[in-house]
């Protein structure tokens, strides 16, 4: 089966410049979870979906930042304008509600994001 | 919220020696994942611990979780190159994952 795929794997960009990285969920889940690592603060939740809703956006940064999720087998996180500190590595992860809803979230690849 | 404390942060071991990392929980531990993260790559789901005094394993990794404490083991017996990596424990609901910093394998064959 198809893992979650996330795109692109990296890119490049100047500051203030619009960007937005693409997340397919596996298929069947209805749990959908953005990240963002950096050295700095390690692992960090964005903002989380179920069943396209957003449920919780708390960990979005700034206004800059937004998500969406129009079906259940595409998301997108768009960051506009963009500003170096953005520079990170975002994961997308999606999980179903299995039984006693524990279900591991599973990661993609990432996008390595360089804002210059 | 809920912190977790890795340790060590980095482990350089040879290849054949036993290790162990630590997760330690600032809150009750209700429900404990490991995680395996390669450079570049996304994580990799290991196990996840559900109970006090669960333990469970695969191949030679191997993972406890001691509520009492707080805490969770993660044990490789005899590591092998391909075990190097980020091994990070993300605590909390599936749906509210707080995670570790990570710790830092090095296997030197």
């Amino acid at each position: 089966d198809a893992g979650v795929i996330q795109s692109p794997r990296h890119e490049v960009t100047e500051m203030g410049q619009e960007v937005t990285l693409r997340c397919k969920p596996i298929s069947g889940h209805d749990y959908l979870f953005w990240y963002r690592q950096t050295m700095m603060r390690g692992l960090e939740l964005l903002i989380y979906f179920n069943n396209n809703v957003p449920i919780d956006d708390s960990g979005m940064p700034e206004d800059r930042f937004s998500a969406k999720m129009p079906n259940a087998s595409f998301s997108t996180l768009k960051i506009q304008p963009s500003e170096p500190r953005d520079s990170a590595v975002y994961f997308c992860a999606s999980s179903d509600r299995g039984r006693g809803g524990n279900q591991p979230q599973h990661f993609g690849d990432g996008t390595r994001l360089s804002i210059l | 919220s809920q912190e977790l404390e890795q340790s060590p942060q980095s482990l350089i071991v040879q290849e054949g020696k036993n290790l162990t990392i630590n997760c330690t929980s600032s809150k009750t531990l209700y429900g404990l994942y490991w995680y395996k993260q390669k450079y570049g790559e996304g994580l990799i789901f290991l196990m996840m611990l559900q109970k006090g005094g669960e333990e469970k394993s695969h191949e030679k990794i191997t993972a406890k979780l001691d509520e009492k404490k707080q805490q969770s083991s993660l044990h490789i017996t005899a590591s092998q190159p391909s075990h190097a990596g980020i091994y990070l424990c993300g605590a909390g609901s599936a749906r509210q994952l707080t995670f570790g910093s990570g710790t830092q394998l090095t296997v030197l064959p």
